[in-house]
């Protein structure tokens, strides 16, 4: 079957550090490849995608890049804010499974000021 | 606004009354889903469309129904709810099920309580 794991949290982080948060995957086919941020209270948002080998998804500062060789898609950020402090949710969908999500089990970060 | 709506967002309810969460989308999308949010175990989906009268459930569909008879709205109907039913539950929709238009947009969550 499909599955993602993500590190546990919670990540501690103090404002300007980098940031990585690791994510690989297992998955019965060429998923496409996706980052989903939670803020407290909030839903799920779309932070980014990679849909082949190779790709680099990228926004609001964060990136990852979809690596086929090793089934990584690990986020990561040069800087992170106070404001980035969260629960990341890295998640995979096949075409031909209904464009279910998998989802790893969610990795909360806090930053401290 | 482009967005995915949900009602009610919070609900309490007993063991055995149904219910029903509505879910709508502005956005045109052909694709919607359900998915429910448990801790330790993730977001997990229920149900999905892929168009409308078009419905297949997801990995946890037992005791859930759902109907999709326009194509902005995807309820979720819960016949005679359980206390194993509570849980923090999301509507999603994309454009499409596959494809470059696959990322799938999500409402803001109902936490439903079954005492």
């Amino acid at each position: 079957g499909n599955s993602v794991t993500q590190m546990e949290g919670p990540v501690t982080l103090s404002e300007e550090a980098f940031l990585t948060i690791n994510c690989t995957y297992t998955a019965t086919g060429y998923p496409s490849l996706f980052w989903y941020v939670q803020y407290p209270g909030e839903g799920l948002q779309l932070l980014l995608k990679a849909t082949k080998a190779d790709d680099k998804g990228s926004n609001k500062g964060f990136e990852a890049t979809y690596r086929k060789e090793t089934t990584s898609f690990h986020l990561e950020k040069g800087s992170v804010q106070v404001s980035d402090s969260a629960v990341y949710f890295c998640a995979l969908t096949l075409n031909n499974a209904g464009n279910m999500l998998t989802f790893g089990g969610g990795t909360r970060l806090m930053v401290k000021p | 606004e482009a967005q995915v709506t949900q009602n009610p967002r919070y609900l309490i309810t007993v063991t055995g009354k149904k219910l029903t969460v509505t879910c709508s989308q502005n956005m045109n999308h052909e694709y919607m889903s359900w998915y429910r949010q448990d801790p330790g175990l993730g977001l997990r989906q229920i149900y999905y469309s892929m168009n409308v009268e078009v419905t297949d459930k997801g990995d946890v569909p037992e005791g859930y129904k759902v109907s999709r008879k326009e194509k902005r709205n995807f309820p979720l109907i819960l016949e005679s709810p359980s206390p194993n039913q509570t849980s923090l539950y999301f509507c999603a929709s994309s454009l499409a099920a596959g494809g470059e238009y696959n990322e799938q947009f999500f409402g803001p969550g109902t936490r439903l309580t079954v005492l």
